[in-house]
């Protein structure tokens, strides 16, 4: 069964950083993209930003609104993806969540449960 | 980026309606556009990935259609466990997008 956890989630100051942790099971974590997706309390979903595969380098993509604050990593050896935030703004105010991509299809086919971060003084 | 435009926004049915949701793009994407449903403090819930396809374990009472820019989203039997927003997702290309979602509420 696909597992997908997020920690880390927490209050943090204007300015401040902060590392997520999206912890996989459940199937072979270098085989697939990755991805995190935010939701503001009361918002909608905004996409984040992708970690291919193994096969593809780990290469990244981001969404603009966080390119150049936020870095997206991987430990194989822990199954994990991770989410550096750093210089974070009130507006950064989310439940983060990770997904799991499908090989074949490409959609966001697992979901974790998501962690609170709020950014605030 | 693509901009994708749900509505309606928000919808009231009945128990054992039928009830549609559609999806628009401002280009189009192919067939990478997926359904997700999300209960109130819940993670979102992958339901239907390139326009028709179910995902495992999801009801056949989920269906979806469209092509090129136009999709919908059909829920039959409505059940108060529908209850949830129901978004659209393109993964065409970056950024990916989302609409703003679709409430549904029973009357």
């Amino acid at each position: 069964e696909v597992q997908l956890v997020e920690s880390g989630g927490d209050l943090v100051q204007p300015g401040g950083s902060l590392r997520l942790c999206c912890a996989a099971s459940g199937f072979i974590f270098s085989d697939h993209y990755m991805e995190w997706v935010r939701q503001a309390p009361g918002k909608g979903l905004e996409w984040v930003g992708r970690s291919r595969n193994k096969a593809n380098s780990y290469t990244t993509e981001y969404a603009a609104s966080v390119k150049g604050r936020f870095t997206i990593s991987r430990d194989e050896s822990k199954n994990s993806l991770y989410l550096q935030m750093n210089s974070l703004k009130t507006e950064d105010t989310a439940v983060y969540y990770c997904a799991r991509i499908n090989s074949r299809w490409h959609d966001f086919d697992s979901w974790g449960q998501g962690t609170l971060v709020t950014v605030s003084t | 980026d693509i901009q994708m435009t749900q509505s309606p926004s928000s919808l009231s049915a009945s128990v054992g309606d039928r009830v549609t949701i559609t999806c628009r793009a401002s280009q189009g994407i192919s067939n990478s556009l997926a359904w997700f449903q999300q209960k109130p403090g819940k993670a979102p819930r992958s339901l239907i990935y390139a326009i028709f396809n179910l995902q495992s374990g999801v009801p056949s009472k989920f269906s979806g259609s469209g092509s090129g820019t136009d999709f919908t989203l059909t829920i039959s039997d409505l059940q108060p466990e529908d209850v949830a927003t129901y978004y659209c997702q393109q993964y065409n290309s970056y950024p990916i997008t989302f609409g703003q979602g679709t409430r549904l509420e029973i009357k």
